[in-house]
């Protein structure tokens, strides 16, 4: 069954403490994406990789931190850096790198709260 | 910056009724405009619209894109309480990277 899977599916975290989310794909694709989702702000993206070992900054980078060392995982981590981390975040992936008629998929999500 | 924009932001309809979702865009290197649907975590994939493609339709949802106006819009037929859900359009650039709007909320009453 292809797809692609986040856990934990829930996440609390204490103040000052780093915490890695993971993101695994079993679909073959080559491009995978991190989004944070917060209300009335729609989907905004932190790191993308097009190919192994290769990773972008997106719009929202400060405070997290990714590794794309396998095809199929681009883990999140989320430091004690980031000043307001509670919050929804989705992994994606895409079948082609660089393509621009490929549509993104998305994993289930994973929400962090910070306590 | 890329900048996409949704309207309205909420829309409260009763079952039935037929709603039009807009999307306007200002993304460089624009290449494709993808509609999705959010109902609980993961959002699943509508519509891609491109300058070859201005017009998607699947059963009681149609896209259309506008180049001219850098816009699109999303329109629900015959609204079922199945279709409450957060309705997200993205610009694609030329390399594959997606902007998002913020979302419109859609709820349907019985």
């Amino acid at each position: 069954d292809g797809g692609i899977t986040q856990s934990p599916k829930y996440l609390f975290r204490k103040e000052g403490q780093n915490v890695t989310l993971s993101c695994e794909q079993n679909l073959n694709h080559d491009a995978m994406y991190w989004y944070r989702q917060d209300p009335g702000q729609g989907l905004r993206l932190i790191y993308y990789s097009q190919i192994v070992n290769d990773f972008q900054k997106g719009d929202i980078a400060e405070g997290y931190s990714v590794s794309r060392e396998k095809k199929e995982s681009f883990p999140l981590t989320v430091t004690s850096a980031q000043k307001n981390p509670t919050a929804f975040y989705l992994c994606a992936s895409s079948p082609k790198a660089g393509s621009p008629y490929n549509e993104q998929f998305f994993g289930p999500g994973t929400r962090l709260t910070v306590l | 910056e890329d900048k996409v924009v949704q309207s309205p932001l909420s829309l409260v309809v009763h079952e039935g009724d037929t709603v039009t979702l807009n999307c306007s865009y200002e993304v460089t290197n624009f290449r494709s405009l993808l509609w999705y649907k959010q109902e609980k975590k993961a959002p699943t994939f509508l519509f891609m619209l491109t300058s070859s493609g201005i017009e998607k339709k699947s059963g009681r949802l149609s896209s259309i894109l506008d180049k001219k106006e850098l816009s699109s819009i999303l329109n629900i037929t015959a609204t079922q309480t199945g279709d409450s859900a957060i309705y997200l359009c993205a610009g694609g650039t030329s390399y594959g990277k997606l902007t998002f709007g913020q979302g419109t909320i859609l709820t349907v009453h019985p």
